[in-house]
Protein backbone atom coordinates (compact mmCIF):
# COMPACT_ATOMS: atom_id res chain seq x y z
CA UNK A 1 0.00 0.00 0.00
CA UNK A 2 1.78 3.20 -1.07
CA UNK A 3 1.61 5.96 1.26
CA UNK A 4 0.07 9.46 0.72
CA UNK A 5 1.65 10.69 -2.76
CA UNK A 6 2.39 14.68 -2.76
CA UNK A 7 3.62 16.84 -6.31
CA UNK A 8 5.71 18.17 -7.38
CA UNK A 9 8.11 18.48 -3.99
CA UNK A 10 9.19 21.20 -4.69
CA UNK A 11 7.76 24.48 -6.72
CA UNK A 12 9.49 27.66 -7.71
CA UNK A 13 7.16 30.63 -8.29
CA UNK A 14 7.54 34.08 -9.38
CA UNK A 15 5.25 36.57 -7.32
CA UNK A 16 1.45 36.58 -9.01
CA UNK A 17 1.59 33.20 -10.64
CA UNK A 18 -0.37 30.69 -9.68
CA UNK A 19 0.94 27.05 -7.58
CA UNK A 20 -1.51 23.64 -7.95
CA UNK A 21 0.13 21.27 -5.37
CA UNK A 22 -1.50 17.31 -5.62
CA UNK A 23 -2.29 14.85 -3.03
CA UNK A 24 -2.97 10.87 -2.99
CA UNK A 25 -4.15 9.96 -0.45
CA UNK A 26 -3.56 6.28 0.87
CA UNK A 27 -5.78 3.76 -1.28
CA UNK A 28 -9.09 3.57 1.15
CA UNK A 29 -8.94 6.81 2.38
CA UNK A 30 -11.61 9.24 2.00
CA UNK A 31 -10.58 11.93 4.33
CA UNK A 32 -8.00 14.26 3.04
CA UNK A 33 -6.33 17.34 5.06
CA UNK A 34 -4.23 20.40 4.06
CA UNK A 35 -1.83 21.70 6.28
CA UNK A 36 1.04 24.76 5.86
CA UNK A 37 4.27 24.30 7.89
CA UNK A 38 5.94 28.53 8.42
CA UNK A 39 9.70 28.09 8.81
CA UNK A 40 10.60 27.55 12.50
CA UNK A 41 6.86 26.28 13.18
CA UNK A 42 4.58 23.87 13.59
CA UNK A 43 2.23 22.52 10.86
CA UNK A 44 -1.14 24.55 11.01
CA UNK A 45 -4.64 23.29 9.76
CA UNK A 46 -5.67 24.80 6.22
CA UNK A 47 -8.86 22.43 5.10
CA UNK A 48 -10.25 19.18 5.69
CA UNK A 49 -12.12 17.26 3.00
CA UNK A 50 -13.72 14.44 1.67
CA UNK A 51 -14.68 12.99 -1.76
CA UNK A 52 -16.61 16.03 -3.38
CA UNK A 53 -17.07 17.84 -0.51
CA UNK A 54 -15.51 20.60 1.51
CA UNK A 55 -15.87 20.14 5.29
CA UNK A 56 -13.95 22.46 7.31
CA UNK A 57 -12.10 25.34 5.13
CA UNK A 58 -11.67 27.61 8.89
CA UNK A 59 -7.76 27.69 8.48
CA UNK A 60 -7.70 28.74 4.63
CA UNK A 61 -7.21 31.99 3.39
CA UNK A 62 -10.15 33.39 2.47
CA UNK A 63 -8.51 35.09 -0.64
CA UNK A 64 -6.37 33.79 -3.35
CA UNK A 65 -6.51 29.60 -1.72
CA UNK A 66 -9.11 27.00 -3.07
CA UNK A 67 -9.54 23.60 -2.24
CA UNK A 68 -10.87 20.35 -4.08
CA UNK A 69 -11.25 16.64 -3.68
CA UNK A 70 -12.94 15.22 -6.87
CA UNK A 71 -14.65 12.01 -6.88
CA UNK A 72 -11.75 10.68 -9.38
CA UNK A 73 -8.10 12.03 -8.99
CA UNK A 74 -5.72 13.84 -6.40
CA UNK A 75 -6.78 16.62 -4.18
CA UNK A 76 -5.74 19.96 -5.53
CA UNK A 77 -4.47 22.97 -3.83
CA UNK A 78 -4.75 25.77 -5.20
CA UNK A 79 -2.87 29.35 -4.93
CA UNK A 80 -3.73 31.98 -6.93
CA UNK A 81 -1.56 35.38 -7.25
CA UNK A 82 1.05 33.69 -5.03
CA UNK A 83 3.11 36.16 -2.54
CA UNK A 84 6.60 36.00 -1.03
CA UNK A 85 4.36 34.90 2.53
CA UNK A 86 3.00 31.98 0.51
CA UNK A 87 6.15 30.32 0.71
CA UNK A 88 6.39 27.09 3.06
CA UNK A 89 6.02 23.49 3.12
CA UNK A 90 2.54 22.20 2.57
CA UNK A 91 1.73 19.04 4.03
CA UNK A 92 -1.17 16.81 2.82
CA UNK A 93 -2.68 13.97 5.20
CA UNK A 94 -5.56 11.19 4.41
CA UNK A 95 -7.40 9.53 7.32
CA UNK A 96 -9.65 6.32 7.39
CA UNK A 97 -10.20 7.25 11.21
CA UNK A 98 -8.90 9.65 13.38
CA UNK A 99 -4.95 8.45 12.38
CA UNK A 100 -3.56 11.16 9.63
CA UNK A 101 -1.00 10.25 7.60
CA UNK A 102 1.61 12.36 6.11
CA UNK A 103 2.76 12.97 2.93
CA UNK A 104 6.40 13.93 2.63
CA UNK A 105 5.07 17.95 1.49
CA UNK A 106 5.57 20.26 -1.52
CA UNK A 107 7.85 22.86 -0.77
CA UNK A 108 6.92 26.27 -2.58
CA UNK A 109 9.35 29.35 -3.05
CA UNK A 110 7.79 32.36 -4.18
CA UNK A 111 10.68 34.58 -5.86
CA UNK B 1 -9.62 27.67 23.28
CA UNK B 2 -7.82 24.62 22.65
CA UNK B 3 -4.06 24.33 22.34
CA UNK B 4 -0.97 22.53 22.57
CA UNK B 5 2.21 23.62 23.96
CA UNK B 6 5.52 22.04 24.28
CA UNK B 7 8.01 23.55 26.28
CA UNK B 8 11.39 24.26 24.93
CA UNK B 9 12.52 24.36 21.33
CA UNK B 10 15.26 23.09 21.27
CA UNK B 11 16.30 20.09 23.77
CA UNK B 12 20.26 18.92 23.78
CA UNK B 13 21.12 15.87 25.13
CA UNK B 14 23.92 13.21 25.17
CA UNK B 15 24.01 10.12 23.35
CA UNK B 16 22.93 7.52 26.00
CA UNK B 17 20.88 10.03 28.25
CA UNK B 18 17.37 10.20 28.87
CA UNK B 19 14.93 11.98 26.22
CA UNK B 20 11.85 13.90 27.50
CA UNK B 21 9.91 16.06 25.48
CA UNK B 22 7.47 17.80 26.71
CA UNK B 23 3.40 18.40 25.60
CA UNK B 24 0.42 20.00 27.60
CA UNK B 25 -2.81 20.49 25.73
CA UNK B 26 -5.91 22.62 26.90
CA UNK B 27 -9.00 20.76 25.65
CA UNK B 28 -12.90 20.94 27.02
CA UNK B 29 -13.56 17.56 25.33
CA UNK B 30 -11.48 14.20 25.55
CA UNK B 31 -8.39 14.58 23.40
CA UNK B 32 -6.80 12.16 21.21
CA UNK B 33 -2.86 12.52 21.34
CA UNK B 34 0.11 11.76 18.67
CA UNK B 35 3.71 12.06 18.44
CA UNK B 36 5.39 13.10 14.81
CA UNK B 37 8.69 13.03 14.26
CA UNK B 38 10.07 15.00 11.38
CA UNK B 39 13.60 14.50 9.62
CA UNK B 40 15.32 17.38 7.91
CA UNK B 41 13.30 18.18 4.39
CA UNK B 42 11.13 15.23 4.68
CA UNK B 43 7.23 14.59 6.01
CA UNK B 44 6.04 13.44 9.51
CA UNK B 45 6.18 9.72 10.41
CA UNK B 46 3.97 9.15 13.86
CA UNK B 47 5.78 7.94 16.39
CA UNK B 48 2.95 7.13 18.42
CA UNK B 49 -0.94 7.49 19.44
CA UNK B 50 -3.14 7.79 22.63
CA UNK B 51 -6.74 6.97 21.88
CA UNK B 52 -7.91 5.17 24.66
CA UNK B 53 -7.67 2.66 27.06
CA UNK B 54 -3.94 2.25 28.32
CA UNK B 55 -2.09 5.72 29.21
CA UNK B 56 1.55 4.64 28.39
CA UNK B 57 1.46 4.11 25.24
CA UNK B 58 4.53 2.41 23.11
CA UNK B 59 6.09 3.35 20.14
CA UNK B 60 8.42 3.47 17.41
CA UNK B 61 12.12 3.52 17.98
CA UNK B 62 12.25 3.00 21.52
CA UNK B 63 10.11 6.35 22.40
CA UNK B 64 6.73 6.05 24.60
CA UNK B 65 4.37 8.50 26.10
CA UNK B 66 2.28 8.85 28.94
CA UNK B 67 -1.33 10.56 29.10
CA UNK B 68 -1.91 12.46 32.47
CA UNK B 69 -5.25 13.67 32.55
CA UNK B 70 -4.84 15.87 35.72
CA UNK B 71 -2.03 17.19 34.27
CA UNK B 72 -3.15 17.45 30.69
CA UNK B 73 0.15 16.58 29.78
CA UNK B 74 1.60 13.67 27.11
CA UNK B 75 5.46 14.10 27.28
CA UNK B 76 7.66 11.72 25.34
CA UNK B 77 10.42 10.05 26.51
CA UNK B 78 13.57 7.68 25.27
CA UNK B 79 15.62 5.78 28.41
CA UNK B 80 18.71 6.37 25.99
CA UNK B 81 19.30 8.64 22.86
CA UNK B 82 20.38 7.84 19.65
CA UNK B 83 22.37 9.63 17.24
CA UNK B 84 19.43 8.86 15.02
CA UNK B 85 16.95 10.48 17.03
CA UNK B 86 18.19 13.74 16.27
CA UNK B 87 15.13 15.40 14.33
CA UNK B 88 12.03 17.41 15.13
CA UNK B 89 9.66 16.76 16.89
CA UNK B 90 5.74 17.31 16.78
CA UNK B 91 3.10 16.88 19.61
CA UNK B 92 -0.38 16.83 18.09
CA UNK B 93 -3.94 16.85 19.52
CA UNK B 94 -7.38 16.05 18.18
CA UNK B 95 -10.06 17.36 19.62
CA UNK B 96 -13.48 16.28 19.45
CA UNK B 97 -15.69 13.59 18.17
CA UNK B 98 -14.95 11.73 14.48
CA UNK B 99 -12.29 13.31 11.83
CA UNK B 100 -11.48 16.39 13.46
CA UNK B 101 -8.09 18.42 12.32
CA UNK B 102 -5.13 18.06 14.47
CA UNK B 103 -3.95 21.03 16.71
CA UNK B 104 -0.18 20.64 16.79
CA UNK B 105 2.56 22.26 18.92
CA UNK B 106 5.34 24.18 17.70
CA UNK B 107 7.74 21.45 17.44
CA UNK B 108 10.50 20.41 19.68
CA UNK B 109 14.18 20.16 17.59
CA UNK B 110 16.46 17.87 19.57
CA UNK B 111 20.16 17.32 19.36
CA UNK B 112 21.88 14.38 20.28
CA UNK B 113 25.71 14.85 21.19
CA UNK B 114 28.42 12.01 20.81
Amino acid sequence: NAGVMQNPRHLVRRRGQEARLRCSPMKGHSHVYWYRQLPEEGLKFMVYLQKENIIDESGMPKERFSAEFPKEGPSILRIQQVVRGDSAAYFCASSPEREQFFGPGTRLTVL
Amino acid sequence: AQSVTQLGSHVSVSEGALVLLRCNYSSSVPPYLFWYVQYPNQGLQLLLKYTTGATLVKGINGFEAEFKKSETSFHLTKPSAHMSDAAEYFCAVSFGHGNTPLVFGKGTRLSVIA
